[in-house]
């Protein structure tokens, strides 16, 4: 068990608040990423952090920021959310492997986000 | 861009079958491939993983091959249980690592009848 852990794990919100999400990981992992899950869409990688303060966007970054302070702790922030941001919010840390190659992906268990 | 594929998006077959999932991948040139499982309103559990110098990998009752220059991957699953029906998702990581994470092909919806 890579230790992630979510929250909140369901919120709903208005349009126009702000919401944060955190993820958060007991194993001192690098790499963490922020997907999006949507029928018909799949997956997809909103942001990505690669240390301490080191963050790049993803596919569908718009409407969306990201910190992180904390090597354990990866924020996703939406500064005002809209009803296409309703969606479940999955992070992710890259658990590196013995070999080159290997290194997996493991996920939260996601968080719920209606947007009204 | 990556493009991950999976056919087909949905498949039912009754318990004890011996079936077979497809994943393609548009470019060729990638780091490894990812298995994941997840079961409605759950997250996503690994199954898999090929380093791009692997043919296949086995994991009891699981198998997936990998076959890069054709951008294929397959996922074989003997002896189906109905424990079994779940969403199975293909990823693919692009060479150099990837700080940039997966692409992710939509899925295939398998159930298992008893």
């Amino acid at each position: 068990d890579a230790g992630i852990t979510q929250s909140p794990r369901h919120k709903v919100t208005e349009t126009g608040t702000p919401v944060t999400l955190r993820c958060h990981q007991t194993e001192n992992h690098r790499y963490m990423y922020w997907y999006r899950q949507d029928p018909g869409h799949g997956l997809r990688l909103i942001h990505y952090s690669y240390g301490v303060k080191d963050t790049d966007k993803g596919e569908v970054s718009d409407g969306y920021s990201v910190s992180r302070s904390k090597t354990e702790d990866f924020l996703l922030t939406l500064e005002s959310a809209t009803s296409s941001q309703t969606s479940v919010y999955f992070c992710a840390i890259s658990v590196e492997g013995a070999l080159a190659g290997a290194n997996v992906l493991t996920f939260g268990a996601g968080s719920r986000l209606t947007v009204l | 861009k990556q493009e991950v594929t999976q056919i087909p998006a949905a498949l039912s077959v009754p318990e004890g079958e011996n079936l077979v999932l497809n994943c393609s991948f548009t470019d060729s040139a990638i780091y490894n491939l990812q298995w994941f499982r997840q079961d409605p309103g759950k997250g996503l559990t690994s199954l898999l993983l090929i380093q791009s110098s692997q043919r296949e990998q086995t994991s009891g009752r699981l198998n997936a091959s990998l076959d890069k220059s054709s951008g294929r991957s397959t996922l074989y699953i003997a002896a189906s249980q109905p424990g079994d029906s779940a969403t199975y998702l293909c990823a693919v990581r692009d060479s150099g690592g990837g700080a940039d994470g997966l692409t992710f092909g939509k899925g295939t919806h398998l159930i298992i009848q008893p």
